[in-house]
């Protein structure tokens, strides 16, 4: 199977502006996580999609929102940009089957957001 | 909400000697502990998990052990090699239907010195 894919995989954007970020996930895996990573914070949570709504949200902004569309592809917008936004995105895909049981979480490549 | 804590934050092991990377979790709620390794520039990568019934795994060079009465999980790789040299994280997940968030550690960057 092909594994998860993000596009774009580098990003440059000025203050005040807005981005979408999407993920591709594994075939058949139906929840999308979204995290955040930067040196100084780690890899930190900000939401999680299964059929089409968001079940977990960690803390972030409203600035950070999502969606997770029926073919279980996800994207991300970040609106009014700071420079603190600038941060390698992932994305997580996993089955998410209904025995209950936390499922390996497959990583994307990442987006590499930079806000100057 | 959940709080993991990793040590150390960087470690540098003669090859062929052992690792061993400890992380304590702050939620007694939690029951699914996997381990990612992420090298320069590349996605995080599983590389073992453990759930909460079970107190030790082993897949090949690399282990995890859990007590869940002290709240810590630690990694073991042994034999180390030069390509187990990247940083390792550890998470914490309370595993339930409806909760696919992972809590990360601060992770800790492996120099393996040939």
């Amino acid at each position: 199977k092909a594994g998860v894919t993000q596009t774009p995989r580098y990003l440059i954007k000025t203050r005040g502006q807005q981005v979408t970020l999407s993920c591709s996930p594994i075939s058949g895996h139906r929840s999308v996580s979204w995290y955040q990573q930067t040196p100084g914070q780690g890899l930190q949570f900000l939401f999680e999609y299964f059929s089409e709504t968001q079940r977990n949200k960690g803390n972030f902004p409203g600035r950070f929102s999502g969606r997770q569309f029926s073919n279980s592809r996800s994207e991300m917008n970040v609106s009014t940009l700071e420079l603190g936004d600038s941060a390698l995105y992932l994305c997580a895909s996993s089955q998410a089957r209904t025995s209950g049981l936390q499922e390996t979480q497959y990583f994307g490549p990442g987006t590499r957001l930079l806000v100057l | 909400g959940e709080n993991v804590e990793q040590h150390p934050s960087t470690l540098s092991v003669q090859e062929g000697d052992s690792a061993v990377i400890k992380c304590t979790y702050s939620d007694s709620a939690s029951n699914y502990f996997p381990w990612y390794k992420q090298e320069l520039g590349k996605r995080p990568q599983l590389i073992i998990d453990i759930r909460s019934n079970v107190g030790e795994k082993k897949d090949q060079r690399i282990a995890v052990t859990l007590n869940k009465t002290a709240k810590h999980f630690s990694l073991h790789i042994t034999e180390t090699q030069p390509e187990d040299s990247a940083v390792y994280f550890c998470a914490a997940s309370t595993s339930n239907f409806g909760n696919e968030k992972l809590t990360f550690g601060t992770g800790t960057r492996l120099t393996i010195i040939p």
